[in-house]
């Protein structure tokens, strides 16, 4: 079973809309949790990073969320261009000796004008 | 600006041929990665280098090979191609030290094995 599942799997949404895309985890401990941004036919890229112990954290239109409790965090995406069409991947960075990398199998979103 | 470089964006190659991803990265990182991204799949660890000439297995080393001969390449061989590497492969690099996970990723190479 993926240790980070994330929903929905792609999404359609109307430029000017919010939205909010979710990542499911079981990694346990971590140091981090990063979301990147991947457009199509380029690398990931960096949007936001939080610690275990963080709750929230913003980068322009992008606000990370962290729940530890349910085990979520979430990527909302306020009022969206069409460059906000990408995929978006959660990477948890697995606490202890082994520095793991654990990433979700991403959400593919189309902001459409 | 951070530079991750890979050598070709496209590649279309026979079954049973080798074939040679090349990664080149100006940062003076000293880990590389090479990673396969399918779909539904998310990205997976191939191999990983955390020096000259070292090299340790991620999760799916199988039918792969890697060469770090200098610290700003790092090469992944498939020594005989299957259809079933056919994949997009990303090479990422970061520096040691403090730990913040952070990778810095290329372009991608999209692979087609016929």
């Amino acid at each position: 079973k993926n240790q980070v599942e994330q929903s929905p799997q792609s999404l359609i949404i109307l430029e000017g809309k919010n939205c909010t895309l979710q990542c499911n985890y079981t990694v346990s401990p971590f140091s981090n949790l990063r979301w990147y941004k991947q457009d199509t036919g380029r690398g990931p890229v960096s949007l936001t990073i939080m610690t275990f112990s963080e709750n929230t954290k913003s980068n322009g239109r992008y606000t990370a969320t962290l729940d530890a409790d349910t085990k979520q965090s979430s990527l909302h995406i306020t009022a969206s261009q069409l460059s906000d069409s990408a995929s978006y991947i959660c990477v948890f960075l697995r606490g202890g000796a082994t520095n793991k990398l654990i990433f979700g199998t991403g959400t593919l979103l189309a902001v459409q004008p | 600006d951070v530079k991750v470089t890979q050598s070709s964006r496209y590649l279309v190659k026979r079954t049973g041929e080798k074939v040679f991803l090349e990664c080149v990265q100006d940062m003076d990182h000293e880990n590389m990665f090479w990673y396969r991204q399918d779909p539904g799949l998310g990205l997976r660890l191939i191999y990983f280098s955390y020096d000259v000439k070292m090299k340790e297995k991620g999760d799916i080393p199988e039918g792969y090979s890697v060469s770090r001969e200098k610290k700003e390449r790092f090469s992944l061989i498939l020594e005989s191609a299957s259809t079933n590497q056919t994949s997009m492969y990303l090479c990422a690099s970061r520096p040691m030290g403090r730990e913040t996970g952070e990778l810095f990723f290329g372009e991608g190479s999209r692979l087609t094995v016929l």
